[in-house]
């Protein structure tokens, strides 16, 4: 069965940091794009960060930019998140997604298919 | 960025009726649209893919349709377990990737 399995969520304080993993079973982990989406207490989802299969490309919503870093560990099929100066604003669910690839127009597109049931970040002094 | 927009925000439908739940894109996205279901406490679900594809082990009363700006979800008969916010989202047009900001089905 194709599994993704959060974990490392926590309270942390504002400007504080935290790494957010995510445990990837049942497939070959190697071969996905892999992305972090979040969502804030009842609000919608919100894509975070994409990593390509190598981990040579990474892609952040503006927001995140220059505070989150998204990696991956091929070998150990896991993901990565790492936060630092955290703000109230990024409590949240952080769910990881796997991304198959699809070839059209002479262009690749991803899209999410499998998820994990996330891990809560809460960002509070 | 393209901007997705849902409506409505809510649907009340009764058990074995049919819903209709709409999605439009700012500009194109060809046919490069998914939705995904969520129900309370859980993960998001992908439902549809390509506008119109099912996922793996969807049942055929979900339907997608659609292309360019407008989209639209159809849940032909609904079941007790349907009963759920449903999201859209553009991959056409990367970063970023977008979503709607959701329509909620509940039982009337």
């Amino acid at each position: 069965e194709e599994q993704l399995v959060e974990s490392g969520g926590s309270l942390v304080q504002p400007g504080g940091s935290l790494r957010v993993s995510c445990a990837a079973s049942g497939f070959s982990f190697r071969t996905y794009w892999m992305s972090w989406v979040r969502q804030a207490p009842g609000k919608g989802l919100e894509w975070v960060a994409t990593i390509k299969q190598d981990g040579s490309e990474e892609y952040y919503v503006d927001s995140v930019k220059g505070r989150f870093t998204i990696s991956r560990d091929n070998a150990r099929s896991s993901l990565f998140l790492h936060m630092n100066s955290l703000r109230a604003e990024d409590t949240a669910i952080y769910y990881c997604s796997r991304n198959p690839e699809l070839w059209l127009r002479a262009n690749y597109y991803y899209y999410m298919d499998v998820w994990g049931k996330g891990t809560t970040v809460i960002v509070s002094s | 960025e393209i901007v997705m927009t849902q409506s409505p925000a809510t649907l009340s439908v009764s058990p074995g009726e049919r819903a209709t739940l709409s999605c439009r894109a700012s500009q194109s996205v060809y046919s490069d649209l998914a939705w995904y279901q969520q129900k309370f406490g859980q993960a998001p679900r992908l439902l549809i893919y390509g506008a119109s594809t099912r996922a793996t082990g969807v049942p055929a009363r979900f339907s997608g349709s659609g292309s360019g700006t407008e989209f639209t979800l159809t849940i032909s008969s609904l079941q007790s377990e349907d009963f759920a916010v449903y999201y859209c989202q553009q991959y056409n047009n990367w970063p970023p990737w977008t979503f709607g900001q959701g329509t909620k089905v509940e039982i009337k």
